[in-house]
This record gives structure tokens, C-alpha cells and sequence, in this order.
């Protein structure tokens, strides 16, 4: 079981550029979702998809986009990246199963280190 | 809005003694609770989570806190710090039935020293 596996583990952008950070997880987990990790700043929510074809925005969406056409997969395009884009992103997701109580336990990605000149 | 509050982004302890890192929520409604552990260049992972069962909550190595609706805090308490406890934590919020989205405090990195 590999839980949840974002690719790459780092990647080195110059400004203007795209790119698409993966996230893929295997326990056919509903929800899933994008935070970005910025020092002091703690998690922050980027977007978030409770299944295939239903995407909402977080806490800052600006520059980001995401879609979900299957269950497994939840990518996140930068299209054209920038300075304060510079961050780990953690991509994590869990069941809805358990919505009723509220109590959802997120599985968490390893991260990636994006760096953008 | 709901929102989370960590006071103290680096806290330091010996080893042996109490570790104490404080979370304060601010929620309309009764909130889900989580604190989150994240060591060096991993993801996070669950230490314990507060579901309204029960006000005092256990977690895994040793872990525990106390849910305290009148001072609307989340603290988490270790009677004696190990080495292994280094790492940064994090106070997450839900505000229950109806809304997918957590919110997250802004870390306390635990130093445990010899």
C-alpha cells in the first residue's frame, strides 16, 4: 500500500514556466487535496476535490489550477510560475466515509520542493 | 472564520522533562481537532485527533491532549521528552459536519536537548 505519492520530489523552475506536480493515492480515498508549505506561514490550502469532476478552492487558489478526472489522481498545474510560488507543496487526502463525524484523518504526500528563479 | 492560533514557533525542552505546545481555536461552532507531527523532509502525520468523545485525547508515543471548550484550547502534553520528539507540530482545525476544508496553525518546532 502506498498511501499517497506525489512526483517529482524536486524541481527548479524559471519564471514564466509550467509544470504540473503529481499526486496519486491508492487507498480510493474521495477528498484529496493541495497545501503549500511556506516557513512561519504553516499549511495553507491551494485546492481541494471531494471526487472525479468536483474541484473547489482553498485558501489561495491565485496561479494554480487542478482537476480530477479519476478517483486516484489529483494533479496541480502552475502555468506560469512565479518567485512567490517558491514552496513544498504536500498533496494529502482521506476517506468521506467517516464525514458524518467530521473526523476525517488526512494522509499526507512526502512533499515537493519547488523553487522557481 | 475559523481559525487556529500555535503560541511559540520554536519551544525547547531537556530531555525527560514536559513538553508543552499550545493551540488555541477559534470556531462558532464545535470544532474537530487534530495535532499533526512533521519530522525532518517528511509529510505529516497524525499524532491524535479530537472527535468530541472525550475532552482528554491520547495519541500515539505518548502524546495526549485536552480538549478545554471555555478556554477554546487544544494543547498538547508529553510528561517527558525523548530525542525522537524533535520534529515540528502542527494544530489543525475542522469545523465539523459540512465543511471539507482544515485549517492549519503555523507550527512549533520542538528542540529536545540532552
Amino acid at each position: 500500500n502506498a498511501g499517497v505519492t506525489q512526483t517529482p520530489k524536486f524541481q527548479v523552475l524559471k519564471t514564466g514556466q509550467s509544470m504540473t506536480l503529481q499526486c496519486a493515492q491508492d487507498m480510493n480515498h474521495e477528498y484529496m487535496s493541495w497545501y503549500r508549505q511556506d516557513p512561519g506561514m504553516g499549511l495553507r490550502l491551494i485546492h481541494y476535490s471531494v471526487g472525479a469532476g468536483i474541484t473547489d478552492q482553498g485558501e489561495v487558489p491565485n496561479g494554480y489550477n487542478v482537476s480530477r478526472s479519476t478517483t486516484e489522481d489529483f494533479p496541480l498545474r502552475l502555468l506560469s510560475a512565479a518567485p512567490s510560488q517558491t514552496s513544498v507543496y504536500f498533496c494529502a487526502s482521506s476517506y468521506l466515509g467517516q464525514y458524518s463525524s467530521g473526523a476525517n484523518v488526512l494522509t499526507f504526500g512526502a512533499g515537493s520542493r519547488l523553487t522557481v528563479l | 472564520a475559523q481559525s487556529v492560533t500555535q503560541l511559540g514557533s520554536h519551544v525547547s525542552v531537556s530531555e525527560g522533562a514536559l513538553v508543552l505546545l499550545r493551540c488555541n481555536y477559534s470556531s462558532s461552532v464545535p470544532p474537530y481537532l487534530f495535532w499533526y507531527v512533521q519530522y525532518p523532509n517528511q509529510g505529516l502525520q497524525l499524532l491524535l485527533k479530537y472527535t468530541s468523545a472525550a475532552t482528554l485525547v491520547k495519541g500515539i508515543n505518548g502524546f495526549e491532549a485536552e480538549f478545554k471548550k471555555s478556554e477554546t484550547s487544544f494543547h498538547l502534553t508529553k510528561p517527558s521528552a525523548h530525542m525522537s520528539d524533535a520534529a515540528e507540530y502542527f494544530c489543525a482545525v475542522r469545523r465539523g459536519p459540512g465543511t471539507y476544508k482544515y485549517i492549519f496553525g503555523t507550527g512549533t518546532r520542538l528542540k529536545v536537548l540532552a
